[in-house]
């Protein structure tokens, strides 16, 4: 079947605008990951969601980034006010169960000019 | 915390050449280990992972990798390199919960000479 989708694959926007990035599992994977991929710091664990649920948003950056999944489905990483510092590559990951081996998507690379 | 550590930024190999990449992991339990390959412009595609068991685990693409408690070291390895094995390698670490993702080490960067 496909893989894990995710939409927009590049995103350039100006600083101070909000922007949305999409991500679509497997289907039937009900374990979603979002991670952040930059120069300085690497692969980052952003948020977790078991179904609809994310039980820790610690490893969100700021308050700046929140993310949601609906119908245990489609989830959505969404950050206001955007910052240079948030220029990264957004990878979003699936699994079938939590502690299983996770599916990574191509990622979307956000630019803030 | 748990951390990953890859010791090598670069590494250059000839084609042909056998390879070994290096993980050293740091966890209070049994860890669950990964080795993911990511090229250029592309996602993370799973090499291989360490649950339990056999300590010597076989993956795609002809790579192994070793798990050895005693020096927390899951090293990576291939007897023979092909130039389509550039690329970026990143090992992971996971918690038995999942509910914290995986930690990554900060990747070697292979290249094969011809």
């Amino acid at each position: 079947g496909a893989g894990v989708s995710q939409s927009p694959s590049n995103k350039v926007t100006e600083k101070g605008k909000d922007v949305e990035l999409r991500c679509d599992p497997i289907s039937g994977h009900t374990a979603l990951y979002w991670y952040r991929q930059s120069l300085g710091q690497g692969l980052e664990f952003l948020i977790y969601f078991q179904g609809n649920s994310a039980p820790d948003k610690s490893g969100l950056p700021s308050d700046r980034f929140s993310a949601e999944r609906t119908g245990g489905s489609v989830s959505t990483l969404t950050i206001q006010r955007t910052q240079q510092e948030d220029s990264a590559v957004y990878l979003c990951a699936s699994s079938l169960i939590a502690k299983n081996i996770q599916y990574f998507g191509a990622g979307t690379r956000l630019s803030v000019l | 915390a748990q951390s990953v550590t890859q010791p090598d930024i670069h590494i250059t190999v000839s084609e042909g050449a056998s390879l070994e990449l290096r993980c050293n992991y740091s966890y209070g339990a049994t860890p669950y280990l990964f080795w993911y390959v990511q090229s250029p412009g592309q996602g993370l595609q799973l090499l291989l992972k360490y649950f339990s068991g056999d300590t010597l685990v076989q993956g795609i693409k002809g790579f192994e990798a070793e798990f050895k408690r005693s020096q927390s070291s899951f090293n990576l390895r291939k007897p023979s390199v092909h130039w389509s094995d550039a690329a970026e390698y990143f090992c992971a670490v996971a918690s038995g919960g999942g509910a914290d993702g995986l930690t990554f080490g900060k990747g070697t960067h292979l290249i094969i000479q011809p």
